[in-house]
């Protein structure tokens, strides 16, 4: 089992749509974690951390679940350029990055 | 501030032949990554260092090399390059380590070995 798991997607949405991302961690000793956004052909680049208490930035709200072990990420409104690969981080010793949720919004 | 520049950001190579990618950064940071990204795969490290003068095997370390003489500087090498080498390589660094959780990211080497 993968110690971060992220649905492949693709998640097709429309603009203004609300849409949300899970993933899933193995290792319970995982401490912290984070989303990235990777655009086509770029490099990642940090979203946000997620926080226990769960955190907001503008229209991105990021959840962490310690019993289930799961972090989500929800994005309202969405627009056409969150598209997207959202890349799910977590952290024990090291940083586990999972495989990435391709989100790609049409007008 | 550039950020993190890496060099060439792509290559064809034949098996066999060796090359070496280059990465500096000029943001001053301690901390220095190579990262490989398949497809379909997440993000595998494969050296890193924390400062001038050390370096760490990573989780993928085999077939490269690394040195870092200066702060700026983290070139990885590849020897003898093997088709599976075939990836996207990420060089990054940062201030505090993996504690923050915030690396920054060259843009990347795509590299191909037939």
């Amino acid at each position: 089992r993968k110690e971060v798991e992220q649905d492949p997607g693709p998640f097709n949405v429309p603009e203004g749509a609300t849409v949300a991302f899970n993933c899933t961690y193995s290792n319970s000793a995982s401490q912290s974690f984070f989303w990235y956004r990777q655009d086509c052909r770029k490099e990642p680049k940090l979203l946000m951390s997620v926080y226990s208490s769960g955190n907001e930035d503008g229209r991105f709200t990021a959840q962490l679940n310690r019993a289930s072990q799961y972090i989500s990420l929800l994005i309202r409104d969405s627009k056409l350029s969150d598209s997207a690969t959202y890349l799910c981080v977590g952290k024990s010793d090291k940083l586990i990055f999972g495989t990435g949720t391709r989100l790609q919004v049409f007008p | 501030n550039a950020g993190v520049t890496q060099t060439p950001k792509f290559r064809i190579l034949k098996i066999g032949q060796s090359m070496t990618l280059q990465c500096t950064q000029d943001m001053n940071h301690n901390y220095m990554y190579w990262y490989r990204q398949d497809p379909g795969m997440g993000l595998k490290l494969i050296y890193y260092s924390v400062g001038a003068g050390i370096t760490d095997k990573g989780e993928v370390p085999n077939g490269y090399n690394v040195s870092r003489s200066t702060t700026e500087d983290f070139p990885l090498r590849l020897e003898l390059a093997a088709p599976s080498q075939t990836s996207v390589y990420f060089c990054a660094s940062s201030y505090l380590g993996q504690n923050t959780g915030e690396l920054f990211f060259g843009e990347g080497s795509r590299l191909t070995v037939l």
